[in-house]
């Protein structure tokens, strides 16, 4: 029974590249929620998503950035023309159906590093 | 001042120790209280989830909540070298809102 899948584990890119990063959740799952932690700071929420839904995303900042849960496939976190600020790592959690989100369980992450 | 305030340490004890490990927090409109225990590289895993004052046991972890401080601990009995990580204290206001995350406390044990 995998837990939630994140790939890729790194990512480099260019200032003014776009950044993909992907989520699948665990089994059953159908709430998916990104995380982003900047060196040393804390987890912040970024956007809560269901199948084809997002529900929050207050966390997201307003441009550049944007996020999906298909019906088929993984989460999508999309970054566009990255700078060197957005270099960090990025967790995806899930949680059940009819499920709070007291109870998270998180990928490893994908840290992304912007040269 | 920030939601959640948690010291970032490092916190560095022999092993055999008892750990205490704290976070205070400023909006009493905090309902549910966690701990996440991160390893280095890793997700966040949850260890401990209570939502009313007191403490709650589990194993060699006991989770403390005082609401009327807004001040919560993560004690570790027993400590064992495995037990180093970064301790993540998080909060949410209702079921269905997000985690609010304290900076973490990475904690080393000692053999």
């Amino acid at each position: 029974n995998a837990g939630v899948m994140q790939n890729p584990r790194h990512l480099v890119r260019r200032r003014g590249q776009e950044a993909r990063l992907r989520c699948s959740p665990m089994k059953g799952h159908s709430h998916v929620y990104w995380y982003r932690q900047l060196p040393e700071e804390g987890l912040k929420f970024m956007v809560y998503l269901q199948k084809e839904n997002i529900i929050d995303e207050s966390g997201m900042p307003k441009e550049r950035f944007s996020a999906e849960f298909p019906k088929e496939g993984p989460s999508i976190l999309r970054i566009q023309q990255v700078v060197r600020g957005d270099s960090a790592a990025y967790f995806c959690a899930s949680s059940p159906p009819a499920s709070s989100n007291e109870k998270l369980f998180f990928g490893s992450g994908t840290q992304l590093s912007v040269l | 001042q920030k939601e959640v305030e948690q010291d970032p340490g490092p916190l560095s004890v022999p092993e055999g120790a008892i750990v205490s490990l704290n976070c205070t927090y400023s909006n009493s409109a905090f309902q549910y209280f966690m701990w996440y225990r991160q390893y280095s590289r890793k997700g966040p895993e949850l260890l401990m989830y209570t939502y009313s004052s007191g403490n709650k046991e589990d194993g060699r972890f006991t989770a403390q909540v005082d609401k009327s401080s807004k001040y919560i601990s993560l004690f570790i009995r027993d400590s064992q070298p495995s037990d180093s990580a970064t301790y993540l204290c998080a909060m949410i206001y209702s079921g269905n809102t997000p985690l609010v995350f304290g900076k973490g406390t990475r904690l080393s044990v000692i053999a």
